[in-house]
């Protein structure tokens, strides 16, 4: 079965300007996670939607959210870019959502550089 | 906010040898402890995971070790092999979300 789906795969936009990546689970996957990757951070969570509502939310300024729809797949929009917005953003998704479950499986990743 | 650390940003080893990657937590409500592995360009995948009720799980010939009460576990990689070369995260979970903190990532070397 397909595997996790992020796109775009590259992305270039200017400082100020707002951006929207896009996460498609696996089929039957109900939850979809989001994360961040940079050098200094390494893996950084921003949150967690389940059935179309957020979960969990990791420490991101409010300049980043998310929303889920009724198929599963998820966006992610960041406002007012910043340079150090600069970063590989991964989807995660998995079946459930707890401890029982926590056998993620990530997409590619959006890369994303801020000028 | 550094709950998860591998102080260890590289590992370099022969092939045909062991291979061990350490991690640290500061969390003791950590419930489920995973390590991913990272491939450039490509998503982590799932390599492993265990349980804090458990000390060790094997699959193959990757185990990892949990010592709780040093808040420390461990991937053992053995026998090493080149195609085992990539960048290694461990990750711990709290019990009942999806929320995972990761590590820094340590990058595994293996040479032929």
């Amino acid at each position: 079965k397909a595997g996790v789906t992020q796109t775009p795969r590259y992305l270039i936009k200017t400082r100020g300007q707002q951006v929207t990546l896009s996460c498609s689970p696996i089929s039957g996957h109900r939850s979809v996670s989001w994360y961040q990757q940079t050098p200094g951070q390494g893996l950084q969570f921003l949150f967690e939607y389940f059935s179309e509502t957020q979960r969990n939310k990791g420490n991101f300024p409010g300049r980043f959210s998310g929303r889920q729809f009724s198929n599963s797949r998820s966006e992610m929009n960041v406002s007012t870019l910043e340079l150090g917005d600069s970063a590989l953003y991964l989807c995660a998704s998995s079946f459930l959502t707890g401890a029982l479950n926590t056998e993620a499986f990530f997409g590619q990743g959006t890369r994303l550089t801020v000028v | 906010d550094q709950q998860v650390k591998q102080n260890s940003p590289s590992l370099s080893v022969q092939e045909g040898r062991i291979s061990i990657l350490n991690c640290d937590y500061t969390n003791s409500m950590f419930d489920y402890f995973l390590w991913y592995k990272k491939y450039p360009a490509e998503g982590p995948t799932f390599l492993i995971s265990i349980s804090s009720i458990k000390d060790k799980n094997e699959d193959g010939r990757f185990t990892v070790f949990l010592n709780k009460s040093a808040k420390h576990l461990s991937l053992h990689i053995v026998p090493s092999q080149p195609g085992d070369s990539a960048v290694y995260f461990c990750a711990a979970v709290l019990g009942g979300n999806n929320d995972m903190r990761f590590g820094a990532g340590t990058r595994l070397t293996v040479k032929p």
